[in-house]
């Protein structure tokens, strides 16, 4: 079974902050990277992808950061707001094959 | 607005008991999914479907069945609901094409005594 190993599980970061959440994948044909966006009582929604075409893909105060040779990929969130406190999923997969989920980063923004 | 409904928020069972899990989607999407979650575990994938009566196991398939008899309803099944089957249950749909967005449904909470 391929895996995405994602870390940390959980994460405290004081509003204003940067919140950086790190997964790593085995399978080398993996080529779509989404993260997921989980607030409490809801399903997880689709917050930013990026393709390894590219290394960098910005939306608003989201990153992802694309490491092809290091087979890792990161969503770095630039001044963490209370409102950002959610579960964050990573994933990955080829073509139309399944997604595989990583474990999941529960994120906290303190005031 | 897209949306995926799941019949029930918060479900209780006894062991032994046969339970369903009704999803449905009105996105005419190809695909659809069950996932588990557990704390520390993820996403885990129980069976998805491609098409209406195909059926594909996932990561996690024992002790679960699936139904689709139509374009816009999955359901999963346990024949006989266990106590580790305790859980958050996740339906999700998505088009047939490569990278395309899964939408989730808000999940069912069940609860096996």
């Amino acid at each position: 079974q391929q895996q995405v190993k994602q870390s940390p599980q959980s994460l405290i970061v004081q509003k204003g902050g940067i919140s950086i959440i790190n997964c790593a994948y085995e399978n080398t044909a993996f080529d779509y990277f989404p993260w997921y966006q989980q607030f409490p009582g809801k399903g997880p929604a689709l917050l930013i992808a990026i393709r390894p075409d590219v290394s960098e893909k910005k939306e608003g105060r989201f990153t992802i950061s694309f490491n092809k040779s290091a087979k890792q990929f990161s969503l770095h969130i630039m001044d963490s707001q209370p409102g950002d406190s959610a579960t964050y999923f990573c994933a990955s997969n080829f073509g139309n094959e399944k997604l595989t989920f990583g474990t999941g980063t529960r994120l906290t923004i303190i005031p | 607005d897209v949306k995926v409904t799941q019949s029930s928020r918060y479900l209780v069972k006894r062991t032994g008991e046969k339970v369903f899990l009704e999803c449905v989607q009105d996105m005419d999407h190809e695909n659809m999914f069950w996932y588990r979650q557990d704390p520390g575990l993820g996403l885990r994938l129980i069976y998805f479907s491609y098409d209406v009566k195909m059926k594909e196991k996932g990561d996690i398939p024992e002790g679960y069945s699936v139904s689709r008899e139509k374009k816009e309803r999955f359901s999963l099944i346990l024949e006989s609901a266990s106590t580790n089957q305790t859980s958050m249950y996740l339906c999700a749909s998505s088009f047939w094409a490569s990278y395309n967005e899964q939408f989730f449904g808000p999940g069912t909470r069940l609860t096996v005594l």
